[in-house]
């Protein structure tokens, strides 16, 4: 157990729909990756927020956001969501930006 | 990132030591070596990382040859458990995020 937690576990939707994927961090931890992984694609990074702040994106799409609030959880918002979306979201966090990353389990999305 | 390259697949006898290779020729004087594993599309679960020195933990032994072109993650006594995709990583230390390969899929037999 890494202590990052997310949630919601699974996620069954369907195109065009819009979803929000929670991550909490591990106590302490000030920084926030975001992970997508496909079949085709492997994992790749998202987008990473420090203290509330966007740090770097990487490959995210428009339709895809995320932020972090005050009590340094943070959610990815979905939107238009295509069958191509569907994927496993890992959450990542560390103390600071430079630290060693942990993550969570992840939320399994299926779009139908 | 400094570009890393593992083989696709390897197995190991339970009870045995199981060595994963990794080559990062490129990689500068700046950059650490990092070694993940995701077992069954759980999340990715951090196992050791080091810049120049062998490191070793009480998961795995990393191994750093002196020209840092290489590396190698001990896994002294290899249990069923250890059956998981390994990822080396090659990642300056001020970067910001973790760039996965293709990684080795360990198969740990009884």
């Amino acid at each position: 157990d890494s202590g990052v937690t997310q949630t919601p576990k699974h996620l069954i939707t369907a195109t065009g729909q819009r979803v929000t994927l929670r991550c909490s961090p591990r106590s302490g931890d000030l920084s926030v990756y975001w992970y997508q992984q496909s079949l085709d694609q492997g994992l790749q990074f998202l987008i990473q927020y420090y203290n509330g702040e966007e740090r770097a994106k990487g490959n995210i799409l428009e339709r895809f956001s995320a932020q972090q609030f005050p009590d340094l959880h943070s959610e990815l918002n979905l939107s238009s969501l295509e069958l191509g979306d569907s994927a496993l979201y890992f959450c990542a966090s560390s103390v600071y930006e430079q630290e060693t990353q942990y993550f969570g389990p992840g939320t399994r999305l299926l779009v139908l | 990132d400094a570009k890393t390259t593992q083989p696709p697949s390897m197995d190991c006898a339970e009870g045995r030591a199981a060595n994963l290779p990794c080559n990062h020729s490129t990689i500068s004087g700046n950059e650490y070596v990092y070694w993940y594993r995701q077992i069954h599309s759980q999340g990715p679960q951090y196992i050791i990382h080091g810049l120049k020195n062998n490191e070793t933990n009480e998961m795995a032994s990393l191994i750093i040859t002196e020209d840092r072109k290489s590396s190698t993650l001990i896994l002294p006594h290899a249990t069923l458990r250890d059956t998981a995709v390994y990822y080396c990583i090659v990642r300056v230390r001020a970067g910001n995020m973790l760039t996965f390969g293709g990684g080795t899929r360990l198969m740990v037999k009884p």
